[in-house]
């Protein structure tokens, strides 16, 4: 039973174009967020996050939306750059700090 | 000066043997986790640590035996190695709680490979 869905396995998107990366959970007690970037060979880093409480997060070019009521997040990246293109997780936690993990997205980033 | 290092890189080796993967962490955090990436790249939380005791074991074949000398350190032992044991484990840690949002620090990932 997945928890935490990332229904695209890809996305390709123009160089300075916006992208966005979608996530779906099921779980409504989930109150934490999270994005990791992942590089081929290297292990996920840290993107951003949001709590439950918040419907928006930015972080320069990222931006993270929270619609609690879809059980739905997405993370923006505008403008896209070629040092984008990456496996993007979206990742949720419960109040015991329990991430679980969705399968991950890769974005190409086209010049 | 790497956060989370995880050796070896690769490993590549035959059925039924032992093998170790190393972990260390010099952040200071008080807890250690192994990750199993599957061949659907899904990340499943294997173990974690917190200052050197158990405390997350999710249904993980007890060939697999996790050691913790102490709190930077937490090493993955595998017994009897299976060919579905082949995947890429990462060793992650974290603050407690989220230490304002940044999650864990991941090592670069041990792909294991039984022939």
């Amino acid at each position: 039973d997945q928890q935490v869905k990332q229904n695209s396995p890809s996305l390709s998107v123009q160089e300075g174009r916006i992208s966005i990366l979608n996530c779906d959970y099921t779980n409504s007690m989930f109150d934490y967020f999270l994005w990791y970037k992942k590089y081929p060979a290297e292990g996920p880093t840290f993107l951003i996050s949001i709590s439950s409480i918040k419907d928006k997060n930015e972080d320069g070019r990222f931006t993270v939306f929270l619609n609690k009521s879809a059980k739905h997040l997405s993370l923006h990246i505008v403008p896209s750059q070629p040092g984008d293109s990456a496996v993007y997780f979206c990742a949720a936690s419960d109040s015991n700090y329990q991430l679980i993990w969705g399968a991950g997205t890769k974005l190409i980033i086209k010049p | 000066d790497t956060a989370v290092s995880q050796t070896p890189k690769y490993l590549v080796t035959q059925m039924g043997n032992d093998k170790s993967i190393k972990c260390e962490q010099n952040l200071g955090h008080d807890t250690m986790y192994w990750y199993k990436q599957d061949s659907k790249k899904f990340l499943k939380i294997m173990f974690s640590y917190n200052n050197k005791e158990l405390i997350i074991n999710e249904t993980v074949p007890n060939r697999f035996s996790p050691k913790s000398p102490d709190k930077a350190h937490l090493n993955l032992h595998i017994n009897s190695l299976e060919l579905g044991d082949s995947a890429v484990y990462f060793c992650a840690s974290s603050p407690p709680g989220y230490n304002q949002g940044h999650g864990y620090t991941f090592g670069s990932g041990t792909r294991l490979t039984v022939v």
